[in-house]
């Protein structure tokens, strides 16, 4: 299958400080990207969807202010939390989907624990 | 409303066979996935079923049936690194992936 790499895998900050999580599609051209969290024993949550060169979509009770998504290229695409506080802890999966392939490719998921 | 139910945890000896089952509810469908998910590890595609019937991949098959909407994961041969979580998800008439909370599954020697 595809390869998406998401990076860093682990990331640890302190309170306040913004965190930005890479996503890039290494061998297609990821016309839309998935952002997900998801909490232990949990299921994901999606966050947001963002289509190259567009402005991404937000998922209700998802802060677009605190969680930006930018999707400038067909193969990057990132996510910065910003003023990160210790409930934001979580991991942060991204996926990829091209133009015409059906299923999404995730990447390896980034452990963010805000201290 | 959307909905995707499957069991929380199963458990199953190796060398056995398991069936996991998902029911859905979505506006509208466009097809039903599986992903197998390692803690700690993102998900990783594994099936994908848009016409009623049965795809066999390996030791791996998936169902699905639109009229019942049914879908169940078929693992045969289980090896221990078969433990792992197991998302159901559906996508939408806008394309979109709902997701079921997923089943662990537990292999015991």
């Amino acid at each position: 299958g595809a390869v998406v790499s998401q990076h860093p895998s682990w990331v640890i900050c302190k309170s306040g400080t913004s965190v930005k999580i890479e996503c890039r599609s290494l061998d297609f051209q990821a016309t839309t990207m998935f952002w997900y969290r998801q909490f232990p024993k949990q299921s994901l949550m999606l966050m947001a969807t963002s289509n190259e060169g567009s402005k991404a979509t937000y998922e209700q009770g998802v802060e677009k202010d605190k969680f930006l998504i930018n999707h400038a290229s067909l193969t990057l695409s990132t996510l910065t939390v910003t003023s990160a506080h210790p409930e934001d802890s979580s991991f942060y999966i991204c996926s990829a989907k091209g133009q015409g392939i059906t299923e999404a490719f995730f990447g390896q998921g980034t452990r963010l624990t805000v201290v | 409303g959307q909905n995707i139910d499957q069991p929380t945890e199963m458990t199953a000896t190796e060398g056995a066979i398991v069936q996991i089952n998902c029911t859905y509810q979505t506006s509208g469908f466009n097809g039903l996935f599986w992903y197998q998910q390692h803690a700690g590890e993102a998900p990783t595609f594994l099936s994908y079923n848009v016409l009623d019937g049965l795809e066999e991949k390996g030791r791996f098959s998936s169902f699905l049936s639109r009229s019942k909407g049914y879908s169940y994961l078929l693992l045969k041969e289980l090896q221990m690194k078969d433990s792992a979580s197991y998302l159901c998800a559906a996508m939408d008439s806008n394309y979109q992936l709902i997701w079921g909370a997923g089943t662990k599954l537990i292999i015991k020697p």
